[in-house]
């Protein structure tokens, strides 16, 4: 069936640093991949997405790189404040399914 | 003018009761969800309904039943809960079934003690 595996669980950076979380998806008829942010106690929110037809967005400090071929996909947070810390969870939708899997989530600690 | 809402944001509750959680969008999406956060922060998607007609419906007790009054609405209804059912419910919406941006509710904390 479908799977996402995010990797690390839990990273822990010191401000100014950059964070890089990777993703791999099972489903070869995955096109849209969505990443999310989630702070203690609200909703997951969209910081950025990619459809399987780019390699690579970016948007001001998040950038998010898209390999097909090997089934990866990766988000980098650069220049990394205290209010990026949250759990950050990857996503695929299966264009046979619809169904939209989340990785595991990752625990992204910025330390002032 | 919040795009995605739940009610209640909390629910405790005993074993064995029934209890219904109720979603509303005012986005005009087509596509609703019902995903389950367990206590480890794993999202997963329950069900989905796309203008009022069930699309999705992953391995979930029959003691949970979705319905959908009319393509804006989305609610849960589950019979008989047990400890295991404790979690956080989020409701999602987006414009189609297909690869579509989902948009999240605040999410119903469900406490079955």
């Amino acid at each position: 069936g479908e799977n996402v595996e995010q990797h690390p669980s839990t990273l822990s950076v010191q401000e100014g640093d950059s964070a890089v979380i990777k993703c791999t998806y099972s489903d070869s008829a995955s096109n849209y991949f969505p990443w999310y942010k989630q702070e203690l106690g609200k909703r997951p929110q969209l910081i950025i997405d990619i459809r399987s037809n780019v390699g690579e967005k970016k948007d001001q400090r998040i950038a998010v790189t898209l390999n097909k071929t090997a089934k990866h996909f990766s988000l980098h947070i650069t220049e990394t404040q205290p209010e990026d810390s949250a759990v950050y969870f990857c996503a695929a939708i299966s264009s046979n399914t619809g169904k939209l899997i989340f990785g595991q989530g990752t625990t992204l600690q910025v330390k002032p | 003018d919040t795009a995605v809402s739940q009610t209640p944001k909390y629910l405790v509750t005993q074993m064995g009761n029934d209890k219904s959680i109720k979603c509303e969008q005012n986005l005009g999406h087509d596509t609703m969800y019902w995903y389950k956060q367990d206590s480890k922060k794993f999202l997963k998607i329950m069900f989905s309904y796309n203008n009022k007609e069930l699309i999705i419906n992953e391995t979930v007790p029959n003691r949970f039943s979705p319905k959908s009054p009319d393509k804006a609405h989305l609610n849960l209804h589950i019979n008989s809960l047990e400890l295991g059912d404790s979690a956080v419910y989020f409701c999602a919406s987006s414009q189609s079934r297909s690869a579509d941006t989902q948009y999240f509710g605040p999410g119903t904390r469900l406490t079955v003690l």
